[in-house]
This record gives C-alpha cells, structure tokens and sequence, in this order.
C-alpha cells in the first residue's frame, strides 16, 4: 500500500501570502489529522478530520484552516502568512477515529516564510 | 488535559548496548500511549502502541515498551542497540475519548555510536 503523500514538499513564500498544502491518505483510511512541528514547540496538533466534518481543532489561530474531500483526501490553508508559519507541515492518517488507530505520518511539507 | 514527558534530550549509547527512553504521561482518564521515530527529513514512523491488556507491548525493529500505569511510564526499550537505530524518538498520549489528537512529548535524540 501506498503511504501517506503530502504536496508539495518544500515551500516558500512571503509574509502576508497564503498558501494551501495537500495530503492523500493511506487507502481505505478515512481520517486525517494535520500536525505542526518546529525545533522550540515541537510537535503540536493542528486539527482532525473524518467524513469531511473537522472533530477536533488545536490552539491555534484562525488564519489556520483546513477541510477534507469525499475521498478523504484533505488541505490546510494558512492565510497571511508570518515569519513564525514556518515549520515542518506533517498530515497522519488513519482508520478512524478511535482513538486505539494508530496515525501514520507522511514525509510532511516544510513551509518556509521570508 | 492531557501532556507527555521525555525527560532527556539526548540519550547516548554504545552498539550492541541496551537501550532506554523515557516517557511519563498525564491523561484524566485512561491512555492510549504511542512511540513514533523520525529520521532526518522524513516523517515520523510508528513503533508501537499500549492500548490495553500486557503491560509490555512489541512493536517494530526489536523495540518493545512497557505501560507502568502506578508511575504513569510508557519507556521504550530494546535489548541491543543499534548504530541504525539513531533518530529522533517521540512518545505519544491520547486520552480514550479525546478523538485522534494526539499529544507528543519534546523528543528524544538517540545516539548510538559503534
């Protein structure tokens, strides 16, 4: 089986833009849950999808957004973009819900912001 | 809420050594608990999982963790440590019922030198 993609791989954009990030899951793995990762907070939860509905959201700012397809697929978008967006962007997948699955991550998408 | 430690930054080893990294946890109810790795410029990997049942649970590579419910410890442990085994290794908590977010520790640095 094919692992989790994330499109694109390497970003760069400037302060003020947006910028949309994509990610397929493992087939047959309906949920989808997004992750920020950077060296002084670490691993920290964006937000979680199932059914095209979000279940969860973390702390953090409305300029973060997301949504997922019928096929499960999914996007974040982050609007107005600051210097403090840039991290490492890594989406999971897995078979629901429960919270016994365990998520698999892709190879993330790293977002710089100039 | 619910958080994870890892008290070490860096764990060093020799090869053929037997290795451990800590995790201690805080949920308010009962956890799932998970250990994922990273390798430079990749996602994370899982490892293993303690959903319920033996407190020593086996996962992928040799590595094997064991659930101390008293001291709220989920320490990942393999017999003989590997040069290969160096990565970047995170402990993970969700708390039965919090959905699929996931909350992960500061990571741990595992040298293993030959």
């Amino acid at each position: 089986k094919a692992g989790v993609t994330q499109t694109p791989r390497y970003l760069i954009k400037t302060r003020g833009q947006q910028v949309t990030l994509s990610c397929s899951p493992i087939s047959g793995h309906r949920s989808v849950s997004w992750y920020q990762q950077t060296p002084g907070q670490g691993l920290q939860f964006l937000f979680e999808y199932f059914s095209e509905t979000q279940r969860n959201k973390g702390n953090f700012p409305g300029r973060f957004s997301g949504r997922q397809f019928s096929n499960s697929r999914s996007e974040m978008n982050v609007s107005t973009l600051e210097l403090g967006d840039s991290a490492l962007y890594l989406c999971a997948s897995s078979l629901g819900p429960e919270g016994a699955y365990e998520q698999y991550f892709g190879p993330g998408t790293r977002l710089t912001v100039t | 809420a619910q958080s994870v430690a890892q008290p070490e930054d860096q764990v060093n080893v020799a090869e053929g050594n037997p290795l451990t990294v800590k995790c201690t946890y805080s949920v308010s109810g009962n956890p799932y608990l998970f250990w994922y790795v990273q390798y430079p410029n990749r996602g994370l990997q899982f490892l293993l999982k303690y959903i319920t049942g033996d407190n020593l649970v086996k996962g992928s590579y040799g590595f094997e963790a064991e659930f101390n419910k008293s001291q709220t410890s989920f320490h990942l442990k393999k017999p003989s440590a590997l040069v290969s085994d160096s990565a970047l290794y995170f402990c993970a908590v969700r708390d039965m019922g919090a959905g699929n977010m996931l909350t992960f520790g500061g990571g741990t640095r595992l040298m293993v030198k030959p």
